[in-house]
């Protein structure tokens, strides 16, 4: 079955910086790709997603970037804000079943 | 409702007893999902709904799990015998399931389950 690696578990950036989150998935029929933010006390709520027939989408300060060959696919958080600080987990799609990541804490320090 | 539901938002129990978890899907949504995230870990997925039927009940850690659907609406999650290990908050999702819109999930904020 599918498997997604995500990486780093923590993050910790400046205000303004980039954050960028990698995550790799193992199995080649995965064809959708997810974000999710999981904010303190609440379920995760998407952000952004990508289709395998995409490279990279872009959402205000947010990219996805997507390399198919190599089975890597990143988020990217430019100019961070302190409201960006809670868990990411990435996820990989095929049919109907979703497969997270073990998900990463961002910390923004103002 | 204008989101999914879950009941009760915390429940503490005591070793060996039975637990049953509730999900109120958004309405229209036939697809269903239950996942289980232990503390500062990931989401594990548990089982999945397309409409009352189950055709992926793989992610069950054991026979004491089961699932049942009405229809396209009201999901039950039972853990039965808990042990301590089943501390976790028990998340559940829904989703169009129509196409590639229908793989966003919308998810509830969770049961946290306590096992004293």
């Amino acid at each position: 079955g599918e498997n997604v690696e995500q990486h780093p578990s923590t993050l910790s950036v400046q205000e303004g910086d980039s954050a960028v989150i990698k995550c790799t998935y193992s199995d080649s029929a995965s064809n959708y790709f997810p974000w999710y933010k999981q904010e303190l006390g609440k379920g995760p709520q998407l952000i952004i997603d990508i289709r395998s027939n995409v490279g990279e989408k872009k959402d205000q300060r947010i990219a996805v970037t997507l390399n198919k060959t190599a089975k890597h696919f990143s988020l990217h958080i430019t100019e961070t804000q302190p409201e960006d600080s809670a868990v990411y987990f990435c996820a990989a799609g095929g049919g109907f079943k979703t497969i997270f990541g073990a998900g990463t804490r961002l910390f923004v320090k103002a | 409702g204008a989101g999914v539901s879950q009941s009760p938002s915390n429940k503490v129990t005591e070793k060996g007893k039975d637990v049953e978890l509730r999900c109120d899907p958004i309405s229209g949504h036939t697809a269903l999902y239950w996942y289980r995230q232990r503390l500062g870990q990931g989401l594990e997925f548990l089982i999945y709904f397309q409409g009352n039927s189950a055709p992926d009940k793989s992610g069950l850690p054991s026979d004491r799990f089961s699932a049942e659907r009405t229809g396209e609406s009201v999901s039950t999650l039972t853990i039965q015998r808990t042990q301590q290990e089943d501390s976790a908050v028990y998340l559940c999702a829904s989703s169009l399931a129509l196409g590639v819109a229908g793989r966003k999930l919308f998810f509830g904020s969770g049961t946290q389950l306590s096992v004293l």
